[in-house]
């Protein structure tokens, strides 16, 4: 089994609020991933980092920031949710390899909501 | 046009039944290949790395073919286990980023 943790597992919001979603792995792994998920449709990259200090934006435009002070922790942040936010996030990690890239760990994911 | 694409289904087999799945990739410069199964409502697990000359992991056989930029993926003696959401998953060296397929529904029915 990963030992990739996702908190909260389901959040249901108002719009305008700020909410942080947390991911976590303790696989030592330099490379954390977070993707959206809307149902019957494919994953979206959002962010992913390389190791510390090291965040950078993927193909689908996301108004969530992310940080990566720490190796193990890799959390999503919404300043101000709107409805729109409403999907399934999930956070992945790897190692660090080389050529095409090492086989992702998921996370259980968040189920966010936002009215 | 899509970095991955598959036929999303659903299909719908017997038990004990062959089915194969395909995906296609657009990029040419892509690196690694992943089958990956989706239960519904959880989170994506590793079922399979596809290899170029192909492998196999019991009833699950992984195919590549670059030349024609396609994957795909043969269930043999199909199982009630085996429903799921298959994912194809292709992988650029350049920032190694990981491209998902919308993925393929299969039930396996008694």
């Amino acid at each position: 089994e990963a030992d990739i943790y996702q908190t909260p597992r389901y959040l249901v919001i108002g719009t305008g609020k700020k909410i942080t979603l947390e991911c976590s792995q303790t696989m030592g792994h330099d490379k954390m991933y977070w993707y959206q998920q809307d149902p019957g449709m494919e994953l979206h990259l959002i962010h992913y980092s390389y190791g510390v200090n090291s965040t950078e934006k993927g193909d689908l435009s996301s108004e969530s920031t992310v940080s990566r002070i720490r190796t193990e922790h890799f959390p999503l942040t919404l300043e101000s949710a709107r409805p729109s936010h409403t999907s399934q996030y999930l956070c992945a990690s790897s190692e660090l390899g080389t050529g095409g890239g090492n086989e992702q760990f998921f996370g259980p994911g968040t189920r966010l909501t936002v009215l | 046009r899509k970095e991955v694409e598959q036929d999303p289904g659903p299909f719908n087999v017997p038990e004990g039944a062959t089915v194969a799945f395909n995906c296609t990739y657009s990029n040419s410069a892509s690196q690694s290949f992943f089958w990956y199964r989706q239960d519904c409502r959880k989170e994506p697990k590793l079922l399979m790395s596809v290899y170029s000359s192909g492998n196999e992991d019991g009833r699950f056989t992984a195919q590549l073919n670059r030349a024609s930029q396609y994957i795909s993926l043969l269930i043999r003696d199909s199982k009630l286990s085996d429903s799921a959401t298959y994912l194809c998953v292709v992988g650029k060296n350049t920032g190694n980023q990981f491209y998902f397929g919308t993925g393929t529904s299969l039930t396996v029915i008694p």
